[in-house]
């Protein structure tokens, strides 16, 4: 049972190119969320999926965009990328929304140069 | 002014003493309240979570909640070197679909 599972691990771009994080989970859960994390910041919640078919902006989605997939894969599209964006990120997923435990994946370390 | 604040240490702590981590919170109507554990290099994992004043047990772990000081608290007893980790504080916010973190305290236990 690989639970939430993101790739790639590691990525380094130059400013201005783009890529996608990718995200699955296998616990049939409902919600799936994308944060970062940054020295000093904490996490911060970028976008997440209630349901299978939404999308809503969290604290942060600036530069960004998201894809629910099906219920099972949510990904990350940074289509201009800023140096400002160099973080690790998270993908998290739970049964419901907020109010129950998030199941973190591994995290993808992005630089952007 | 930051939903969740918590000091970010570092907290260190002989072997076999008892941590106390605290996490202050600025929406009045908040519900629930968790704890999670971050190794140095790894993703968070829920430890404890907290809905009602008052003490939760755990094992070696104890939340403590009082809505009316915004104040939610955790306490590792027995402390052991495999404690030494980063602590968040999440809560969920009022009219919010997800929950806050707060930056963590970084927790050393010392053998």
């Amino acid at each position: 049972n690989a639970g939430v599972t993101q790739t790639p691990k590691f990525q380094v771009l130059k400013t201005g190119q783009s890529m996608t994080l990718q995200c699955a989970q296998d616990m049939n859960h409902n919600s799936m969320y994308w944060y970062r994390q940054d020295p000093g910041m904490g996490l911060r919640l970028i976008y997440y999926s209630a349901s299978e078919g939404t999308t809503d902006k969290g604290e942060v989605p600036n530069g960004y965009n998201v894809s629910r997939l099906n219920k099972r894969e949510f990904s990350l599209r940074l289509e201009s990328a800023a140096p400002s964006q160099t973080s690790v990120y998270f993908c998290a997923s739970s049964l419901g929304l907020a109010g129950g435990e998030l199941f973190f994946g591994e995290g993808s370390r992005l630089t952007v140069l | 002014q930051k939903e969740v604040e918590q000091n970010s240490g570092p907290l260190s702590v002989p072997e076999g003493a008892i941590a106390s981590l605290n996490c202050t919170y600025s929406d009045r109507g908040s519900q629930s309240f968790f704890w999670y554990r971050q190794y140095s290099g790894k993703s968070p994992e829920l430890i404890m979570f907290i809905y009602s004043n008052g003490d939760k047990e755990d094992g070696r772990f104890t939340a403590q909640l009082n809505k009316a000081s915004q104040y939610v608290s955790l306490l590792i007893r027995d402390s052991q070197p495999s404690d030494s980790a980063t602590y968040l504080c999440a809560v969920t916010q009022t009219g919010a679909n997800n929950l806050f973190f707060g930056t963590g305290t970084r927790l050393t236990v010392i053998p």
